[in-house]
């Protein structure tokens, strides 16, 4: 079974940095493109960023490039979310995906919330 | 940037057919994907590449794509199905998107 489990949200002030993990288990980590997709409070969904198999090109939302990275561990089975320079509008629950592939279905985390207040 | 269109919101009886559009120029080459989302709760995926349908989900959903539009049909709305739907694709190049959201309510 896939699983996906989100970590690391919490209340962090504007300007601050926040590092999100995503534990993955149930199937080959390595030979997936995985992203982030955040929701924030009574909004849509919005692709954050993505990384291919072995984390040699990355994909970001033009408003968080250079604030934030997104890197995998394959030996670790592990996705993480880098975000620097907080802003109040990056406010949202933030949910690890696997990516869709041909043949095969995308699969989602439960979320964490991040808030971004003074 | 690239864009998916949904309609804001769609309104049907129960037992009545609920059809949910999604528009994009790069539809025609590229898959659709959708998920359903209630409140509090983390998406869950209804269709995949245009018109499969993940295990566990009802029969009475079902996709289709064709040009620059794709559908997602409930055949026979049921009050269980109330809730906001997403369409995702991607450009041409790659890059991720989503629609806006189509609020389905059922009365």
């Amino acid at each position: 079974e896939v699983q996906l489990v989100e970590s690391g949200g919490g209340l962090v002030q504007p300007g601050g940095s926040l590092r999100l993990s995503c534990a993955a288990s149930g199937f080959t980590f390595s030979t997936y493109w995985m992203s982030w997709v955040r929701q924030a409070p009574g909004k849509g969904l919005e692709w954050v960023a993505n990384i291919n198999e072995d984390g040699s090109y990355k994909r970001y939302l033009d408003s968080v490039g250079g604030r934030f990275t997104i890197s995998r561990d394959n030996a670790k089975n592990s996705l993480y979310l880098q975000m620097n320079s907080l802003r109040p509008e990056d406010t949202a629950v933030y949910y690890c995906v696997r990516d869709p592939s041909v043949g095969s279905q995308p699969y989602w985390g439960q979320g964490t919330l991040v808030t971004v207040s003074s | 940037s690239y864009e998916l269109t949904q309609p804001p919101s769609v309104s049907v009886s129960p037992g009545q057919t609920a059809r949910i559009t999604c528009s994009g120029d790069a539809l025609p080459k590229k898959y659709a994907y959708w998920y359903q989302q209630k409140s509090g709760q983390a998406p869950v995926l209804v269709i995949y590449e245009d018109s499969k349908r993940p295990s566990g989900i009802p029969e009475r959903f079902s996709g289709s794509s064709s040009g620059t539009m794709a559908t997602l049909t409930i055949s026979g709305a049921q009050a269980e199905d109330e809730g906001d739907y997403y369409c995702y694709s991607t450009d041409s190049s790659g890059h991720p998107v989503f629609g806006g959201g189509t609020k389905l309510t059922v009365l």
